[in-house]
């Protein structure tokens, strides 16, 4: 059974930075693409980033773009977000979610999310 | 960026019901469409992918259709379980992947 198991978030002031971590097991990780997608409190999903199988493709939202950082150790089975000069408007529970395929595409498992909350 | 845009954003119906939601592309994804579901305090979960295939495990009363800019969902009859937030998205076009706003299905 997959799952995805998120670690990192907590409070932290405008400006700072925080490193999120994904741990996965139940499936081989480095056969799919992975990503990460937030959603603020009583708010709409929004995709954050993602990256194919090799990580020789990355995306990113515009809203984060320049600011974060998405990795992962196929070695570990481990997906991260490394998130630079946060501001109040990235407060949002932060998913790993994993792809149906190697590229980017859809999202067809979950984690239960992380809580990043930025605030002074 | 492609958007999305869902409607209602709230359906009222009653167990045993149809719904019909809707999911509208500002230009075409062909069918590189998915759904998803979320009921309140978890993550979300796929339903529908490539416009009407469905996830693994996902009930025959939840079917998908449509393509280009057009899209459905219906539910073709409601349990006590399926009232949720349901979000579309987009994998036509990437980076970015991009959701619509949600429709929350409601007794």
């Amino acid at each position: 059974e997959v799952a995805l198991v998120e670690s990192g978030g907590g409070l932290v002031q405008p400006g700072r930075s925080l490193r999120l971590s994904c741990a996965a097991s139940g499936f081989t990780f480095d056969d799919y693409a992975m990503h990460w997608v937030r959603q603020a409190p009583g708010r709409g999903l929004e995709w954050v980033s993602g990256l194919s199988w090799n990580s020789g493709r990355i995306g990113y939202a515009d809203s984060v773009k320049g600011r974060f950082a998405i990795s992962r150790d196929n070695a570990r089975n481990s997906l991260y977000l490394q998130m630079d000069s946060l501001r109040i408007e990235d407060t949002a529970l932060y998913y790993c979610v994993k792809d149906m395929d190697q590229l980017p595409l859809f999202l067809d498992s979950w984690g239960q999310g992380t809580l990043v909350a930025v605030s002074s | 960026e492609i958007v999305m845009t869902q409607s209602p954003a709230t359906l009222s119906v009653s167990p045993g019901e149809r719904a019909t939601l809707s999911c509208r592309a500002s230009q075409s994804v062909n069918t590189n469409l998915a759904w998803y579901q979320q009921k309140p305090g978890q993550a979300p979960r796929l339903l529908i992918y490539a416009a009407f295939t469905r996830a693994t495990g996902i009930p025959a009363r939840f079917s998908g259709s449509g393509s280009g800019t057009e899209f459905t969902l219906t539910i073709s009859s409601l349990q006590s379980e399926d009232f949720a937030i349901y979000y579309c998205q987009q994998y036509h076009d990437w980076p970015p992947l991009t959701f619509g706003g949600g429709t929350k299905v409601e007794i």
